[in-house]
């Protein structure tokens, strides 16, 4: 599996912005990058998953640099909801079906 | 309704005992997991099934065995119980097309062997 490389923790205050940056310069062009997240004491949710453009839900924004070798998740205003690891998985069009989870950042929203 | 349900929610039992962990899904897919997340915190594929067939076993020991009576439902029996084997357990489920699935996790069961 390509590898992605994520910092360790970041930190935000309510209702700003948060920009979690990934990067992942062995990425195939079969490889959809995924968004996933865990709260407290919680399972793992999926956020976003993109391919080569910029990709928009209820969640987040995904943006993906032109080479793809990197991506960022933009929370667009963040929640204290929002504090949890966020992990970005890279996984191969028509590969098998696990997902490779990283040691992920660690967001914590202030108050 | 919960679409992705695991009893027991919390498990403790002496090593060298025999334990099963359930796992449930209501949304009608096709394939289903068992990832491991141990004290680190890193989460780890175990195993997947495709419509009642496994499809990835991640080298797991042979004590772990898991069974899926039927799509909606993978169940994790261990035998045998190593201290080593504490961790949080989580079931997931998709709809697999082998590219873009969402996988919904359930809750997790938290496995203390003593």
């Amino acid at each position: 599996d390509a590898k992605t490389t994520q910092p360790n923790s970041m930190e935000s205050n309510e209702e700003e912005p948060v920009h979690l940056p990934c990067n992942h310069s062995t990425i195939s062009g079969t490889d959809y990058i995924h968004w996933y997240r865990q709260l407290p004491s919680q399972g793992p949710e999926y956020v976003i998953h993109g391919l080569t453009s910029n990709v928009n839900n209820r969640m987040a924004s995904l943006a993906i640099a032109e080479d793809r070798k990197s991506s960022t998740l933009i929370l667009h205003r963040a929640t204290l909801r929002d504090a949890a690891v966020y992990y970005c998985i890279l996984r191969e069009v028509g590969g098998d079906y696990k997902l490779s989870f990283g040691a992920g950042t660690t967001v914590t929203v202030r108050a | 309704d919960t679409a992705v349900s695991q009893t027991p929610k919390y498990l403790v039992t002496q090593m060298g005992n025999d334990k099963s962990i359930k796992c449930e899904q209501n949304l009608g897919h096709d394939t289903m997991y068992w990832y491991k997340q141990d004290s680190k915190k890193f989460l780890k594929i175990m195993f997947s099934y495709n419509n009642k067939e496994l499809i990835i076993n991640e080298t797991v020991p042979n004590r772990f065995s898991p069974k899926s009576p039927d799509k909606a439902h993978l169940n994790l029996h261990i035998n045998s119980l190593e201290l080593g084997d504490s961790a949080v357990y989580f079931c997931a489920s998709s709809q697999e097309i082998g590219w873009i699935n969402e996988q919904f996790f359930g809750p997790g069961t938290r496995l203390t062997v003593l």
